[in-house]
């Protein structure tokens, strides 16, 4: 299945440490978004990338988060000294250059943060 | 502002019943809604869409959705469950030319034998 890959699947970091989530986009798409799912939440969307520039970010917090998605390599969520409250699943979905209308969005399987 | 509401949390059914997930969505202009599942430990995988045309829009392992405008709903229904339907089913709306999707809080489908 060469679909959406993230890595790692799992992660467990102490508060105060520095967590990065990883995200390669299924091939040929060049739109990446970010989305949080809390226990027993649906996912809310965080962050929309595409190369080298964030397009929407109106779901981010103001601090500690940042989203990248470089020219080379995949896209990556950094959340700096993770608290409690960071644990979560933490999705990321590619769509194929669009020009216009709503494209679907195709799913990795997830990074399970864990902040002890 | 967009929302979707799953009213159920937990749907239970046993194995050949009939099932209907439901879905309201509010929204002042057209939307675009989708039906995602997500299997325990895993990504979500569509399900089915619904863009434009027909109402009635059928998807992957045997399950069917009606967008009805009206109501702002979008019910998901399977004639007949099996075992291995048991996961979780997200509702997501997006606008045209719009970057993200909301999502429902989930509907948990638990099939008994």
């Amino acid at each position: 299945n060469a679909g959406v890959m993230q890595n790692p699947r799992h992660l467990v970091r102490r508060r105060g440490q520095e967590a990065r989530l990883r995200c390669s986009p299924m091939k040929g798409h060049s739109h990446v978004y970010w989305y949080r799912q809390l226990p027993e939440e649906g996912l809310k969307f965080m962050v929309y990338l595409q190369k080298e520039n964030i397009i929407d970010e109106s779901g981010m917090p103001k601090e500690r988060f940042s989203a990248e998605f470089p020219k080379e390599g995949p896209s990556i969520l950094r959340i700096q000294q993770v608290v409690r409250g960071d644990s979560a699943a933490y999705f990321c979905a590619s769509s194929p250059k669009r020009d216009r209308g709503p494209d679907t969005q195709y799913f990795g399987p997830g990074t399970r943060l864990t902040v002890l | 502002a967009q929302s979707v509401t799953q009213l159920d949390s937990q749907v239970p059914v046993f194995e050949e019943a009939p099932v209907e997930l439901r879905c309201n969505y509010s929204s002042s202009v057209s939307v675009y809604l989708f039906w995602y599942v997500q299997y325990p430990n895993q990504g979500l995988q569509l399900l089915l869409k619904y863009l434009s045309g027909s109402t009635l829009v059928k998807g992957i392992n045997g399950f069917e959705a009606e967008f009805n405008k009206s109501q702002t709903s979008f019910h998901l229904r399977k004639p007949s469950v099996h075992i291995s339907d048991t996961a979780e089913y997200f509702c997501a709306v997006t606008l045209y030319n719009f970057n993200k999707f909301y999502f429902g809080s989930g509907t948990k489908l638990n099939v008994k034998p």
